[in-house]
């Protein structure tokens, strides 16, 4: 149990293009999610809070213009990265809250690779 | 700097034991967590340890913490070469689940 998935693993766009990332619970219902980026060598940062049914809250320098987040359901929350440039290429990890044991743990989808050129 | 820090790189041999250090500053945590993560992967839970609490064991894995001192580490007994990865402490920064890591210790295990 506890599996987060991420689709698509790994995309690679244009400059000046919109992505989409999603991030499903499989097996469990997730009242929160988080978004991460990751950069090479780096630690998790983290971008936004995403709770179902209502606004992402963003963490402070995180364009929320930028990085359109939507938590529609108790086991779907993407991740939009609108006009995306070359330095919005890294590394996407969304988690999951569940209450799966003594508390609430958070788990980890496996990541998305952007690559803008 | 960092909320949470650790050092940056472990070298062990396979069949020692392997100890990574991290320090928080959040005294109201309450709870403190160890993550793998592999190349190109996700962050894979380890472990996590209740902050009343000074030890935790779990097969392989030791972890240790001090309060007083808000030192943390993970022991890996019997390190084996599937152990390289980097691992990630991490501190519970509200009670709605968000976590700040430390940079993570990159842990490279030789034959």
């Amino acid at each position: 149990g506890a599996v987060v998935s991420q689709h698509p693993s790994r995309v690679i766009c244009k400059s000046g293009t919109s992505v989409k990332i999603e991030c499903r619970s499989l097996d469990f219902q997730a009242t929160t999610m988080f978004w991460y980026r990751q950069f090479p060598k780096q630690s998790l940062m983290l971008m936004a809070t995403s709770n179902e049914g209502s606004k992402a809250t963003y963490e402070q320098g995180v364009e929320k213009d930028k990085f359109l987040i939507n938590h529609a359901s108790l086991t779907l929350s993407t991740l939009t990265v609108t006009s995306a440039h070359p330095e919005d290429s890294s590394f996407y990890i969304c988690s999951a809250i569940g209450v799966l044991g003594p508390h609430n743990e958070q788990f980890f989808g496996p990541g998305t690779r952007l690559t803008v050129l | 700097g960092e909320d949470v820090e650790q050092s940056l790189f472990l070298s062990v041999r396979e069949g020692d034991s392997s100890v990574i250090n991290c320090t928080y500053t959040d005294s109201s945590s309450t709870y403190l967590y160890w993550y793998k993560q592999e190349p190109g992967a996700g962050l894979q839970l380890l472990t996590y340890i209740f902050s009343n609490m000074d030890m935790k064991q779990d097969q392989r894995l030791t972890v240790l913490l001090n309060k007083k001192d808000k030192h943390l580490s993970l022991r890996i007994a019997d390190t084996q070469t599937g152990d390289s990865a980097i691992y990630f402490c991490a501190e519970e920064a509200d009670s709605w689940g968000k976590l700040q890591f430390g940079a993570g210790t990159q842990v490279v295990v030789t034959p």
